[in-house]
């Protein structure tokens, strides 16, 4: 049972451009939720969080926006830079993040010149 | 500030056999957590601790694996016997009072 789910396995954007990044979720019990930005043969870093009190999130280049009506949140990135090519993780979390984190299969974005 | 550590970074064993994975988290994070990775699904828990005492561990396959913190400081992951559905990456984090984790590089255990 899937309760994050990130539908796009990769995106492509160009330099310049803003990526979006989708991720839905079944449990109505998730109260806060992170993206996660991950480069080959590292661990995930974090790069910015949203509570279920808010709608938007913003952090320099990233901004995430979260719809609870629709279990549905999105992290933009603009402007895109190559740097940004990596693998995106949405996670959710209950009980205002001390509970566990439940982690999509991750969005792979790559940003070409 | 020190991230959080790992070792080994990778490791290959034959299925039967045992290995052990090592973590030190960020100073002053109580809570540390273990996670498998599995190629292309996103990490999975397999337990949570508080300082030195287990808060879940419902997804640890107990007949096989163990995780102890014994000082509240770093933790070992341990697998004995490995099968091959054990490769996976091994990922550990630790929290901070913002209920943020921040996680190490991993260990890629690759089990022939």
């Amino acid at each position: 049972d899937q309760q994050v789910k990130q539908n796009s396995p990769s995106l492509s954007v160009q330099e310049g451009r803003i990526s979006i990044l989708n991720c839905d979720y079944t449990n109505s019990m998730f109260d806060y939720f992170l993206w996660y930005k991950k480069y080959p043969a590292e661990g995930p870093t974090f790069l910015i969080s949203i509570s279920s009190i808010k709608d938007k999130n913003e952090d320099g280049r990233f901004t995430v926006f979260l719809n609870k009506s629709a279990k549905h949140l999105s992290l933009h990135i603009v402007p895109s830079q190559p740097g940004d090519s990596a693998v995106y993780f949405c996670a959710a979390s209950a009980n205002g993040g001390y509970n566990k984190l439940i982690f999509g299969a991750g969005t792979r974005l790559a940003v070409h010149p | 500030e020190a991230g959080v550590a790992q070792s080994p970074r990778y490791k290959i064993i034959e299925k039967r056999q045992s290995v052990a994975f090592w973590c030190n988290p960020i100073s002053g994070h109580a809570t540390l957590y273990w996670y498998q990775q599995i190629l292309g699904q996103g990490p999975k828990l397999l337990i949570q601790f508080q300082n030195n005492g287990v808060v879940d561990d419902s997804q640890l396959p107990k007949d096989r694996f163990s995780a102890e913190r014994l000082k509240g400081v770093d933790s070992t992951l341990k697998i004995q016997p490995a099968k091959l559905e054990d490769s996976a990456v091994y990922l550990c984090a630790s929290r901070n009072t913002l209920n943020e984790q921040f996680f190490g590089p991993g260990t890629r255990l690759t089990v022939l």
